[in-house]
């Protein structure tokens, strides 16, 4: 596509139940990132794929978080039980694999958890 | 480990002043570097990048300097317009097993007319 596509743009979801995220990359892409940004803080890195196995997963915060990316394009952001500390805005990107290139960033999911 | 500091904002400007943010950063490895801008309402889009020391990353009138000797990445521009209003993030990764992007908080700057 065109650019980065999150869905949906926003979500809002009680405590304790099971939300999905979904992004969908640039075609041909091969990184995708998943990123997690609260209220006046900057992106905080979550998980990494290269194609269809994640790279480094050394930011999700703990086991509720998971995510595939089955086909190496679409990916999904699965969080199990959900916090009130969940609430964020999370956010996709996908890049080219090298180091120079930067990244293209989807609008985001705000999620709220009440 | 790696990471990225940049002035605290927000800041605020009469149009046409001059802007600076400041950003430092410390790194493993050779780092490439990156000034994302977030318009209200807005998603993350790149700005200006520089991939080697005394390279300068330039766009819509923003500039900025790998400085490895101050470990230094300020961003810059001549004269502001209302329209730059926006949060500015400062942003890095290494070649290290292509780390991820790690951010700065960001600086909002609101530009005044």
């Amino acid at each position: 596509g065109a650019g980065v596509s999150q869905t949906p743009s926003n979500k809002v979801t009680e405590k304790g139940k099971y939300v999905e995220l979904r992004c969908d990359p640039i075609s041909g892409h091969t990184a995708l990132y998943w990123y997690r940004q609260s209220l006046g803080q900057g992106p905080e890195f979550l998980i990494y794929f290269q194609g269809t196995g994640a790279a480094d997963d050394s930011g999700l915060p703990n086991d509720r978080f998971f995510a595939v990316r089955p086909e190496g394009s679409v990916s999904t952001l699965k969080i199990q039980r959900t916090e009130r500390g969940d609430s964020a805005v999370y956010l996709c990107a996908s890049s080219q694999m090298g180091q120079g290139y930067g990244y293209t960033f989807g609008s985001g999911t705000r999620l709220t958890v009440v | 480990g790696n990471s990225v500091t940049q002035m605290e904002g927000p800041v605020t400007l009469s149009e046409e002043a001059f802007l600076t943010i400041n950003c430092t950063y410390t790194a493993t490895g050779y780092p490439s570097l990156f000034w994302y801008v977030q318009y209200p309402g807005e998603g993350l889009q790149l700005l200006l990048k520089a991939t080697k020391a005394d390279d300068k990353g330039s766009n819509k009138g923003f500039e900025a300097t790998y400085r490895k000797e101050t470990t230094s990445f300020h961003l810059e521009k001549g004269s502001v317009q209302v329209s730059d209003s926006a949060v500015y993030f400062c942003a890095l990764n290494t070649n290290s097993g292509n780390t991820p992007l790690v951010f700065g908080k960001g600086t909002r700057l609101s530009v005044i007319a």
